[in-house]
């Protein structure tokens, strides 16, 4: 079956533009989470949704990033008025459900260069 | 504060040999740890999960042990093959159980 999708791969933008990055999980899993990836780092949480319930938005680094989840499937990351320090590789990820007992499961990611 | 660290500097070895990868971590009592595969442009692959309670686990040519006294995790891959170089992440669970913290990862370099 198909596996986490996102899109654009690729995204180059002007600072201070607003962006929006779309992440498609795989379906039936009812947990997504958004991770930021700077070149040579490790993962950065920034936000889960775990079915229905309220978003885990304790990773996101400033007021200007905001995700929805519209439906239970389809997620979007928006990032506003974008900084250079913005610049890094925005990782989706879905699982069965939330927990560490469950695999997740990555998209290829979106590479955003903020110039 | 939580932490958790893999050694940031790269991993050379020769093809045949055994890798071993370390995970330490503090201020965390995870019931579960994974491990991840990620090739360079696309995003990690799960590999292995290993509970607190099973003190070593094996997949092939990949076994990961888990102290919880000595709070790490290490991870072996034998017979190397060049085909295995990547970056290797550990990652452990909040103690909620809710999501995943991942550690900075290591690059393995296999040799032929």
């Amino acid at each position: 079956g198909a596996g986490v999708s996102q899109s654009p791969s690729n995204k180059v933008t002007e600072k201070g533009k607003d962006v929006e990055l779309r992440c498609d999980p795989i379906s039936g899993h009812t947990a997504l989470y958004w991770y930021r990836q700077s070149l040579g780092q490790g993962l950065e949480f920034l936000i889960y949704f775990q079915g229905n319930s309220a978003p885990d938005k304790s990773g996101l680094p400033s007021d200007r990033f905001s995700a929805e989840r519209t439906g239970g499937s389809v997620s979007t990351l928006t990032i506003q008025r974008t900084q250079q320090e913005d610049s890094a590789v925005y990782l989706c990820a879905s699982s069965l459900a939330t927990g560490q007992l469950y695999e997740q499961y990555f998209g290829p990611g979106t590479r955003l260069t903020v110039t | 504060s939580q932490k958790i660290e893999q050694n940031s500097e790269a991993l050379n070895i020769q093809e045949g040999k055994t890798a071993t990868l370390t995970c330490n971590y503090t201020n965390y009592s995870p019931a579960y740890l994974q491990w991840y595969r990620q090739d360079p442009g696309r995003g990690p692959v799960f590999l292995l999960l290993i509970r607190e309670n099973e003190k070593e686990k094996r997949k092939e040519r990949l076994k990961v042990t888990f102290d919880t006294t000595l709070k790490q995790s290490l991870f072996h891959i034998t017979a190397s093959q060049p085909a295995d170089s990547a970056t290797y992440l550990c990652a452990l669970d909040d103690n909620a159980g809710n999501m995943l913290t991942f550690g900075g990862g290591t690059r393995l370099m296999v040799k032929p």
